[in-house]
């Protein structure tokens, strides 16, 4: 069965700081996909980024990056330079299989960035 | 980039009506679209798996009966909770995945459908 575990219900950065937020999960499919999604107080999903459990090198877009331990099955999100606006709700998530398979979510880290 | 609409936003019935939420992709076609519901300052729970010209695929513990899913067509998915009582109440969102992202498994999200049950 599928699990994702985030620990933190909420965490504080100062602004232009980094941040990291934690994710462990759970699978006993060799193929699958993590991603993280920020959901800001309006109630959106929005994709931030993407992991395939095949992938050599850690996801990064822009100011945020996965830190991908496929060993430990942690894949935690790195902000960096944080930003007012990044204060949100961050979902982390996984897919088994190949595509077309549903995506379970974490609990959520609530990110506090104060100015 | 990848457009799903979802309507309403904001819906309040009264117990024992029902209550249908519709989920658009505007720019892409969705064979495949997924329902979650959210209770306030939780995660998101996968209700059911909308397949196009099938039937949806419900999680354990959701009963189908009270959540009706229709996929009709390549870009329009409906929720309809049927006789709403106040439990039912929550933020219903819809998702998608474009053939695009078949491989990764990106879910594209609809705004979001917050239903009140009187």
């Amino acid at each position: 069965a599928q699990k994702i575990t985030q620990t933190q219900p909420g965490m504080f950065v100062q602004e232009k700081e980094a941040v990291t937020l934690d994710c462990t999960y759970d699978t006993s499919d060799p193929s699958y996909g993590l991603f993280w999604y920020k959901q800001p107080s309006s109630g959106e999903m929005i994709f931030l980024i993407y992991q395939g459990s095949y992938d050599q090198q850690n996801a990064t877009e822009g100011r945020y990056s996965l830190n991908f331990q496929k060993a430990r099955k942690s894949a935690n999100l790195v902000i960096s330079a944080s930003q007012l606006g990044d204060s949100a709700m961050y979902f982390c998530a996984m897919r088994e299989g190949a595509g077309g398979f549903k995506t379970i979510f974490g609990a959520g880290t609530r990110l506090f960035v104060k100015a | 980039g990848a457009v799903v609409s979802q309507h309403p936003s904001w819906v309040i019935c009264k117990s024992g009506t029902s209550v249908k939420i519709e989920c658009r992709s505007l720019d892409f076609q969705a064979t495949t679209m997924f329902w979650y519901r959210q209770f306030p300052k939780q995660s998101l729970m996968l209700m059911a798996t909308s397949n196009e010209g099938s039937k949806a695929t419900y999680e354990q513990g959701v009963e189908k009966d009270k959540f009706l899913i229709n996929h009709a067509s390549l870009t329009l998915s409906t929720l309809t909770v049927t006789s709403a009582h106040p439990e039912d109440s929550s933020f219903y969102i819809c998702s998608a995945q474009t053939t695009g992202t078949l491989v990764t498994g990106e879910l594209f999200f609809g705004e979001g459908s917050r239903l009140t049950v009187l």
